[in-house]
């Protein structure tokens, strides 16, 4: 079966414009999480969706970063005014429900120059 | 807070060496624990996993104990090949909270030469 998508899987962009990075979840996948991956650093954790509510968001880094899910299908995660800071792998990954095993996009490689 | 301490690498050998890579964390109440793999150009792959203490994962010869009184979790495989060269990320998920967030080490870089 299908597995984790995410789009683009790479994104330059200038410093200060907003970004969109999709992810498509496994089909059935109630819980749905957003990482990031800087150079040389592990993934750090941004927010968890279960279902299309978001009950922890402790990681995003600051106002700039959003993040929405419809239902329990795609979500998107916004990067407003766009830092050479926010260089990095955003990943993506889903799990059935929130107990379970998590399965990774492929990431967006996002550059901000 | 939770975190997670892996060796740095890169980690180089030959083909057919044994390999540790060491792992330990720190955690409040009972996390499950992951070795996760990437491979060059590809995305991230659970390799093995272990739910409670004592228990042993294991997946495509590699195994790691969960030893909970050295809050350890060490990935170790006893005849590696070229085809393990990738990067592995040990990580924890906080089974007592509400989201099951992974948290993880920084990854170790495998390099295997033929």
């Amino acid at each position: 079966g299908a597995g984790v998508s995410q789009s683009p899987s790479n994104k330059v962009t200038e410093k200060g414009k907003d970004v969109e990075l999709r992810c498509d979840p496994i089909s059935g996948h109630t819980a749905l999480y957003w990482y990031r991956q800087r150079l040389g650093q592990g993934l750090e954790f941004l927010i968890y969706f279960q279902g299309n509510s978001a009950p922890d968001k402790s990681g995003l880094p600051s106002d700039r970063f959003s993040a929405e899910r419809t239902g329990e299908s795609v979500s998107t995660l916004t990067i407003q005014r766009t830092q050479q800071e926010d260089s990095a792998v955003y990943l993506c990954a889903s799990s059935l429900l929130a107990a379970d095993t998590q399965y990774f996009g492929p990431g967006t490689r996002l550059t901000v120059l | 807070g939770n975190s997670v301490t892996q060796m740095e690498g890169p980690v180089t050998l030959s083909e057919e060496a044994f390999l540790t890579i060491n792992c330990t964390y720190t955690a409040t109440g009972y996390p499950s624990l992951f070795w996760y793999v990437q491979y060059p150009g590809e995305g991230l792959q659970l390799l093995l996993k272990a739910t409670k203490a004592d228990d042993k994962g294991s997946n495509k010869g590699f195994e790691a104990t969960y030893r909970k009184e050295t809050t350890s979790f060490h990935l170790e495989k006893g005849s590696v090949q070229v085809s393990d060269s990738a990067v592995y990320f040990c990580a924890l998920s906080d089974n007592g909270g509400a989201t099951n967030k992974l948290i993880f080490g920084t990854g170790t870089l495998l390099a295997v030469q033929p």
